[in-house]
Parts: C-alpha cells; structure tokens; sequence
C-alpha cells in the first residue's frame, strides 16, 4: 500500500541537542511537507520542498532545517535553536500543484517532547 | 493574525445529531477550502473540499455549507455515529498557490452513543 512513513512515533530530546524526525513516501508525490501541531492553534508550515534538491521556508522555519536529496525522503531537523520544540510533527506529500484533487495525504506523526 | 477562524473548539452530541463546525476566513482571495479529519495518533484525512462557485456540496453524510460574502464555510454531518468523532480542521488556500494551506485551530468532536 502507498501511503508516507514517519519515524520514530516519539522523541524525546535534551536540552541542546539536534535531532532529525524521518519521512518516507511510496506515492510518486513530489511535494512535500513539513507542519508542527499545538494544541489549539492548529497546523502550521514549517518547510515545504517541490521537487528535489529544492525547499522553501513555511510560517515558522526559525530552528528547524531540512532537506530534500530524494523524491522519496524529506527528513527535519529540529536544531537547538528551536526553543519550544515539543509538540506533534506531521510530515505530508502531494501531487505538484495538485492538492485541490488529491488532497495531502498526512504520514501519522511525530511526537516529540523535550526533556 | 490567524488567516482562518474555527469554531467551537469541542463539540458533544448525541448519535444521530448534526453537529455544526464553522470556519470564518479574511482573504478574499483564497478559493479553495478543505476539510480535515483526524484520529488520535494519526495524520489528517482529505474529508471534503468545496471552491467558491457553489454554495453547498454533499459527500455521504457530510456537507460543506459555503457562503462567499459573508466569507463562511461549514460542515455539517448528517445522522451523526460515534465513529466520526475526532478532530476537524478547515482549511485554506489560493489555487496559484497550493504549497499553502492556512489551517483553522481544530475542533474535537465527541458523538455519544
């Protein structure tokens, strides 16, 4: 079945430290996205990527980095820079140009909580 | 300034209710408007999606309710089941630039059997 894989579920990182949540998709998309979840203030935009080798910066960058070095993958980094980092992390894909007909199709997240 | 406005934020009804989620948006510029389901623990779901040439559109037991001048958009779901409960989030965003989507703040449904 084609569908976007996030990995790990959750993630717990200290104080400083970098770490990178994966995403994977099987479905040809070529867009991808980045979107953090809190409660209450719905999805917004970290980093989004039409094609390969190429991204731009959502409504929130500022502490994340990511990159897009195949079709398939599109992993973030939240760097120690991000000062709030704890919250839900949706990864997501769609056809160039085309979501009005197919949607985003939404990998089921990553929790991550800072210790 | 958040682009999209949603509410309520929870919601309780009884099986076979119509609970009603309502979406307000500012930028008359956008024409493309979709709702999202979501369970625990997993991504949002493309539930149904409306542009602004209609005013009303049905899938199955859910409608999109669209009202261009008061710049409102709606669902409605129909003989509501305890299945349906989880979060739903409206949405939009410009056809020249779908890489967008401003999404509202969620609201939580619970249907009590």
């Amino acid at each position: 079945d084609g569908g976007i894989t996030q990995s790990p579920k959750y993630l717990f990182r200290k104080e400083g430290q970098n770490v990178t949540l994966s995403c994977e998709q099987n479905l040809n998309h070529d867009a991808m996205y980045w979107y953090r979840q809190d409660p209450g203030q719905g999805l917004r935009l970290i980093y989004y990527s039409q094609i390969v080798n190429d991204f731009q910066k959502g409504d929130i960058a500022e502490g994340y980095s990511v990159s897009r070095e195949k079709k398939e993958s599109f992993p973030l980094t939240v760097t120690s820079a991000q000062k709030n980092p704890t919250a839900f992390y949706l990864c997501a894909s769609s056809k160039t140009g085309d979501p009005a007909n197919y949607g985003y199709t939404f990998g089921s997240g990553t929790r991550l909580t800072v210790v | 300034q958040q682009q999209v406005k949603q509410s309520p934020q929870s919601l309780i009804v009884q099986k076979g209710g119509i609970p009603i989620i309502n979406c307000a948006y500012e930028n008359t510029a956008f024409d493309y408007f979709p709702w999202y389901q979501q369970f625990p623990g997993k991504g949002p779901a493309l539930l149904i999606a409306i542009r602004p040439d209609v005013s009303e559109k049905k899938e199955g037991r859910f409608t999109i309710s669209f009202n261009k001048s008061a710049k409102q958009f709606s669902l409605h779901i129909m003989d509501s089941q305890p299945g349906d409960s989880a979060t739903y989030f409206c949405a939009a965003s410009k056809e020249d630039n779908f890489n967008k989507f401003y999404f509202g703040s969620g609201t939580k449904l619970n249907v009590k059997p």
